[in-house]
């Protein structure tokens, strides 16, 4: 079945550690897009993608670094310059500028910083 | 401006009740579709109805359906015989046809159904 996989679920890390949340789709989307959730909040766009080696930043991308060297993948860094890490991250995908498709999500990772 | 706005930050509803949540959304494009997403506690993102900015019949997907009317630029789910399964967020959002690669949400909706 086609769909999209982040992993790991569950993520603990250090202050001060950069970390990597990994987001693969077998969809053949062009387009991937990463979101920031805090508890009880609305989806915030942190970066999205609309063709390999290409992305562009969303509402809230400081502290944070994304690649985009296949289709398939969109790896998202939460770096030590993200202030209040611990969120709820999801990535998604979409085909290419068709307003009639709908954004595909994957489970989430959550990660918590200490 | 918020492109899409719901100003219900929690609703209640009887069990097997019916109950609308709503959604208004702004935009200049002709072309654009709106989504309806619900996120039961665990998190993940359930896509359940779309409507077409060209649909003249409102979209119905099961015991959702979405009273869409363009000129108040409304888009409001309704969730019809309502279960104890229904209690989650549900977020409404919008897909331009002009920049159609960015997706607006709006803040979400609690929904929580009541035995």
């Amino acid at each position: 079945d086609g769909g999209i996989t982040q992993s790991p679920k569950y993520l603990f890390r250090k202050e001060g550690q950069n970390v990597t949340l990994s987001c693969e789709q077998n969809l053949n989307h062009d387009a991937m897009y990463w979101y920031r959730q805090d508890p009880g909040q609305g989806l915030r766009l942190i970066y999205y993608s609309q063709i390999v080696n290409d992305f562009q930043k969303g509402d809230i991308a400081e502290g944070y670094s994304v690649s985009r060297e296949k289709k398939e993948s969109f790896p998202l860094t939460v770096t030590s310059a993200q202030k209040n890490p611990t969120a709820f991250y999801l990535c998604a995908s979409a085909p290419l500028v068709s307003y009639n498709s709908p954004l595909h999500f994957g489970n989430g990772t959550r990660l918590t910083v200490t | 401006a918020q492109k899409i706005t719901q100003t219900q930050p929690g609703m209640f509803v009887q069990e097997k009740e019916a109950v609308t949540l709503d959604c208004t959304y702004d935009t200049s494009d002709q072309s654009y579709g709106l989504f309806w997403y619900k996120q039961p506690s665990s998190g993940e993102m359930i896509f359940l109805i779309y409507q077409g900015s060209y649909d003249e019949q409102n979209a119905t997907e099961g015991r959702y359906s979405l009273n869409f009317q363009k000129a108040r630029k409304s888009a409001n789910l309704v969730i019809s015989a309502s279960q104890l399964g229904d209690s989650a967020m549900y977020f409404c959002a919008m897909r331009e046809g002009n920049t159609g690669n960015q997706f607006y949400f709006g803040t979400g909706t609690s929904l929580t159904v009541i035995p």
